[in-house]
């Protein structure tokens, strides 16, 4: 069975840093690739997500990720934090002609201090 | 356009009771899911449906039951609710193969 890893549980950086949040999956087949954001109290919110093509993809709210295809990552980027990413954010993997599944990483909370 | 809904927000049950939750969608998407998130673990897929009148096991089907008798409407059922399904429930929905769009969560707690 697939899985997906997140290794940063809970990450806390201060205002303008920088982030990169990480994830990587095990199956080797061709995959859809997505990053949701649970901010506090709320649902799911698709951030960016990635199908095929440029490698590099660009979602909301200044965030991107990059796929890298042999390291099995698709790890999440922000050049400049914002007190208002603080929130839950979630890799997940759908493996393709699966019925559209996705496979969720358990999480990595974000809190952005002033 | 309201998305994805759930009812209901909010509910209690002891152990050994029964209830449905109703999720909705207006996108006239064929896919939908039911997923449970616990703390540390993520979202684990409980039932989906690929289509009015189908649905299928998932990660952790257990203990729930489901029916997609309207394409618009799934429901989760819990026969005999036990501790171990305390947890916050998402109902989502999907255009296949996109992204998927979430409701807004059921919090249940059963004592």
């Amino acid at each position: 069975a697939q899985s997906v890893s997140q290794h940063n549980h809970h990450v806390i950086l201060s205002e303008a840093a920088s982030l990169e949040l990480g994830c990587n999956y095990s199956y080797g087949g061709t995959v859809n690739l997505f990053w949701y954001v649970q901010y506090p109290g709320q649902h799911l919110q698709l951030l960016l997500k990635y199908f095929s093509g440029d490698p590099l993809v660009k979602g909301i709210k200044g965030f991107e990720a990059e796929f890298i295809k042999s390291k099995f990552s698709f790890n999440l980027r922000k050049p400049s934090v914002q007190w208002s990413d603080t929130a839950e954010y979630f890799c997940a993997v759908q493996r393709t002609g699966t019925a559209s599944k996705l496979t969720f990483g358990t999480g990595t909370r974000l809190q952005v201090t002033l | 356009n309201a998305g994805v809904t759930q009812t209901p927000k909010f509910r209690v049950l002891k152990t050994g009771q029964s209830m449905t939750l109703l999720c909705a969608q207006d996108m006239n998407h064929e896919y939908m899911y039911w997923y449970r998130q616990d703390p540390g673990m993520g979202l684990r897929l409980i039932h989906y449906s690929v289509g009015e009148g189908t649905t299928a096991k998932g990660e952790v089907p257990d203990g729930y039951n489901v029916s997609r008798l309207k394409k618009q409407n799934f429901l989760l059922g819990l026969e005999s609710a036990a501790p171990s399904q305390t947890s916050v429930y998402f109902c989502a929905s999907s255009a296949a193969p996109y992204e998927q769009y979430f409701g807004p969560g059921t919090r249940l707690t059963v004592t």
